[in-house]
């Protein structure tokens, strides 16, 4: 599975979109973006996925560039509830297995 | 969430004995795992299971070994736990790539 690089942490302030880089420039054309958040204690939440195009869902927007090096998963409105550490994954299937390997995140605090 | 119930929730045990950790799933998840999460570590993969009685070993698989005799149940076993096994245990499941995965509550184990 292709590595991710994200930033250790940032800032955002209530009520601003948090907007969430990620780095997975050896990406292969069969792996999938996905987006996981840890808060507190709690077991990991999932996000959102894409492949290609840019996703959107009640939680988030995923937008991938063209060449799928990178996306950036974007919070619109983020509250102080969304105060997390959120996770970049790339992986696909290998030999009819699947591994969901996790780095060690962007700690995003949200302050008021 | 409800579809994946981890238990105990904590347990506390003494070096050598073994320990059995619970993951039960009622969502037909065909792939399930278990990771550990230690503070500088994150969560670090341990096994994963793609079918009932297909297993595979993750990042850190020493000391210990998993079962899934049936598509519900997952187990995690330590079969003589050290100090360094202290740790919060996470379960997941998921049907595949194009879906997102999720993850129990978490189990505390202590071992003294």
């Amino acid at each position: 599975d292709a590595k991710t690089t994200q930033p250790p942490s940032m800032d955002c302030a209530e009520g601003r979109a948090a907007n969430l880089p990620c780095n997975h420039s050896t990406i292969s054309g069969n792996e999938y973006v996905y987006w996981y958040r840890q808060i507190h204690s709690q077991g990991p939440q999932y996000i959102i996925h894409g492949l290609k195009n840019n996703e959107t869902n009640e939680m988030a927007s995923l937008i991938i560039t063209e060449d799928r090096k990178s996306s950036t998963l974007i919070l619109p409105h983020a509250t102080l509830r969304d105060t997390a550490v959120y996770y970049c994954i790339v992986r696909g299937t290998q030999g009819g297995s699947e591994k969901l390997v996790f780095g060690k995140g962007t700690k995003l605090t949200v302050n008021p | 969430d409800a579809g994946i119930t981890q238990s105990p929730r904590h347990k506390v045990t003494e070096t050598g004995t073994p320990v059995t950790l619970r993951c039960h799933q009622t969502e037909n998840h065909r792939y399930m795992y278990w990771y550990r999460q230690d503070p500088g570590h994150g969560l670090r993969l341990i096994h994963y299971s793609y079918g009932v009685k297909d297993t595979d070993k993750g990042e850190v698989s020493d000391g210990y070994s998993v079962s899934r005799s049936k598509t519900e149940d997952f187990l995690l076993t330590l079969e003589s736990a050290t100090s360094s096994q202290t740790s919060v245990y996470f379960c997941a499941g998921g049907q595949g790539l194009d879906y997102g995965y999720t993850f129990g509550s978490g189990t505390r184990l202590t071992v003294v």
